[in-house]
């Protein structure tokens, strides 16, 4: 079956440096990617979105690109700050299923001052 | 415009005991779903709403679980009777549509079952 697979965490980074958050997937067909982010004490929100191969999602300074070859979304920032900290999460889902979206189990990451 | 609205937002409660969720989804939002989020995992679907009718509830423990959602609008999700394994955070989610249109999700209810 589908299925999403990530970094597990938590990741703890400085602020000002590099963010990369592996995620790779298993899905027939070609589904859409996303990274959902998950604040401290609110809801899951959608970051950022790419429809089919060598899309690149942006938000927010976040990047990822849509690689059908290597089945990967890896998610991207190249200086984080203190306020991404949260909890992220790679997710997927096919045309053919309707709404049902696949998710990771998340990445908890950490950004210290 | 108000986001998803859930409450209560933690709720402790004995096994045995039942217990019930509440989600007003975005106003004008057809679609609805309720999602169990384990610690330390990703969201999976209980059960998806169409306006008030429940077109997959599959993943839905049938046994202890039920869900409503009345005029279409805002629902009610309830275990009866709750057991130790249902501690979790339980969210709701609506979009206006299928496929493509972007599901926006609540603060969720996280569930102690003591």
């Amino acid at each position: 079956g589908d299925s999403v697979t990530q970094m597990e965490g938590p990741v703890t980074l400085s602020e000002e440096a590099f963010l990369t958050i592996n995620c790779t997937y298993t899905a027939t067909g070609y589904p859409s990617l996303f990274w959902y982010v998950q604040y401290p004490g609110e809801g899951l929100q959608l970051l950022l979105k790419a429809t089919k191969a060598d899309d690149k999602g942006s938000n927010k300074g976040f990047e990822a690109t849509y690689r059908k070859e290597t089945t990967s979304f890896h998610l991207e920032k190249g200086s984080v700050q203190v306020s991404d900290s949260a909890v992220y999460f790679c997710a997927l889902k096919r045309y053919s299923s309707a709404s049902k979206i696949i998710f990771g189990s998340g990445t908890r990451l950490s950004i210290r001052p | 415009e108000a986001g998803v609205v859930q409450s209560p937002r933690y709720k402790i409660i004995e096994k045995k005991q039942p217990v019930a969720f509440w989600c007003n989804p975005i106003s004008g939002h057809n679609t609805l779903y309720w999602y169990l989020q384990n610690l330390g995992q990703g969201p999976e679907l209980l059960i998806r709403y169409e306006n008030e009718e429940a077109v997959d509830d599959s993943q839905l423990p049938k046994d202890r679980f039920s869900a409503e959602r009345l005029k279409g609008v805002d629902s009610t999700l309830k275990i009866q009777p709750a057991e130790l394994g249902d501690s979790a955070v339980y969210l709701c989610a609506s979009s206006s549509g299928q496929d493509y249109n972007e599901q926006f999700f609540g603060p969720g209810t996280r569930l102690t079952v003591l």
